[in-house]
């Protein structure tokens, strides 16, 4: 079955970069999308269309794609950005998320 | 802008039927949008359920596929999901979101509830 891999973690340190991967054979063929979820929360759309940014995100968060790879790259983290980050894709079955990768702020 | 909110009993009894509502608030379900129900067990990742047009076409999860139901009332601006034959591995906040065409992205989505499937 189709699935979407992500790091089950990242730790990055206030103003630094953080880079959170999501793979998968098919996703030259299909769009990925990006959520963030704080605890408690509902998760938010970040990311769409692999780099389209929606209105009211934060310029810091982008996406890129290359090859099989989706890229989430938050530029100068904030401790605020401390959420789990899942991706989300399709194949001809249906819609699929990633695991989730937990970005830590230390 | 769009609003939506589940709603439905928090607990259900094993080989029950989890039966959910999402109010849609802001706009209108009879727009060209998909309506989606995805879930997260405590603590776990989410999942997809499925999805409905608004004119009645749906795409379910062929792992659930078998046990649902995703329908839309027009006239009462909502759209239901029932999940048959439940057990503990049910058990979940369930979401409903909106997305602009089939198997793309969710964007608003609801505020979430949760279901326990115990005895």
């Amino acid at each position: 079955s189709y699935e979407l891999t992500q790091p089950p973690s990242v730790s990055v340190s206030p103003g630094q970069t953080a880079r959170i991967t999501c793979s998968a054979d098919a996703l030259p063929k299909q769009f990925a999308y990006w959520y963030q979820q704080k605890p408690g929360q509902a998760p938010v759309l970040v990311i769409y269309k692999d780099s389209e940014r929606p209105s009211g995100i934060p310029e810091r968060f982008s996406g890129s794609s290359s090859g099989t790879t989706v890229t989430l790259t938050i530029s100068g983290v904030q401790a605020e950005d401390e959420a789990d980050y899942y991706c989300q894709s399709a194949d001809s079955s249906g819609t699929v998320f990633g695991g989730g990768t937990k970005l830590t702020v230390l | 802008q769009v609003q939506l909110q589940e709603s439905g009993p928090g607990l259900v009894k094993p080989s029950g039927t989890l039966s959910l509502t999402c109010a849609v608030s802001g706009g209108s379900i009879s727009s060209s949008n998909w309506w989606s129900w995805v879930r997260q067990p405590p603590g776990k990742g989410l999942e997809w359920i499925g999805e409905i047009h608004y004119s009645g076409s749906t795409n379910y999860n062929p792992s659930l596929k078998s046990r649902l139901t995703i329908s839309r009332d027009k006239s009462k601006n909502h759209f239901s999901l029932k999940l048959t034959s439940v057990t503990a591995a049910d058990t979940a906040v369930y979401y409903c979101a909106r997305n602009l065409a089939a198997f793309t992205w969710f964007d608003p989505w609801g505020q979430g509830t949760l279901v326990t499937v115990s005895s």
